[in-house]
């Protein structure tokens, strides 16, 4: 069974710039929530969906938004990008919806934003 | 409230030995406490969990200790081999409307021979 595959796996962007990540859950699963991670806060939860719905929003601007497709397939975008917004942007996805069903991470986007 | 305290940062153990690394929260609502391993260049992968009703859980060389009372557990790995240098989260989930998995910030694990 495939794992869970996010691209793009690089990407360099300068501050003002919008940027859109994807990500695509493990065949069946429907649940997909994507993390901020830098050195030092470790893992930040942004948001998760679930059946093409917004479940649970972590505290991040609304600069940062996602949606998710019929196929379970989900995009992240940040829109005018910030310095501090440099981070690996990791998204997980789990068979039910709720961070006590097995999240399944994949490789993340390395986003640097100069 | 939502917190999750991680300590140490990073940890030096030597091939044998044993790895600790705890964890503290202050939210009685958690409900599960997974474990997740990362590897450099991969995303964390979860590594043992356990829930609030058990005070210990062990999965081969990997324990993880429970304290409900003091709001604390911790992760403890038998034997560290070179092959568990790697960074350790701790997680702590919330359920209800609001569900979601709070980290900690994480421990690197060094193992030497």
């Amino acid at each position: 069974k495939a794992g869970v595959t996010q691209t793009p796996r690089y990407l360099i962007k300068t501050r003002g710039q919008q940027v859109t990540l994807s990500c695509s859950p493990i065949s069946g699963h429907r649940s997909v929530s994507w993390y901020q991670q830098t050195p030092g806060q470790g893992l930040q939860f942004l948001f998760e969906y679930f059946s093409e719905t917004q479940r649970n929003k972590g505290n991040f601007p609304g600069r940062f938004s996602g949606r998710q497709f019929s196929n379970s397939r989900s995009e992240m975008n940040v829109s005018t990008l910030e310095l501090g917004d440099s981070a690996l942007y990791l998204c997980a996805s789990s068979l039910g919806s709720g961070g006590a069903n097995e999240q399944f991470f994949g490789p993340g986007t390395r986003l640097t934003v100069l | 409230q939502q917190q999750v305290k991680q300590s140490p940062q990073s940890l030096i153990v030597q091939k044998g030995g044993i790895s600790i690394i705890n964890c503290a929260y202050e939210n009685t609502a958690f409900d599960y406490f997974p474990w997740y391993q990362q590897f450099p260049g991969k995303g964390p992968a979860l590594l043992i969990a356990i829930r609030p009703d058990v005070s210990e859980k062990k999965e081969g060389r990997f324990t993880i200790s429970f304290n409900k009372s003091a709001k604390q557990f911790s992760l403890h790995i038998m034997d560290s081999q070179p092959g568990d240098s790697a960074t350790y989260f701790c997680a702590a989930h919330r359920g209800g409307t609001a569900s979601k998995l709070t980290f900690g910030t994480g421990t690197r694990l060094q193992v030497t021979l």
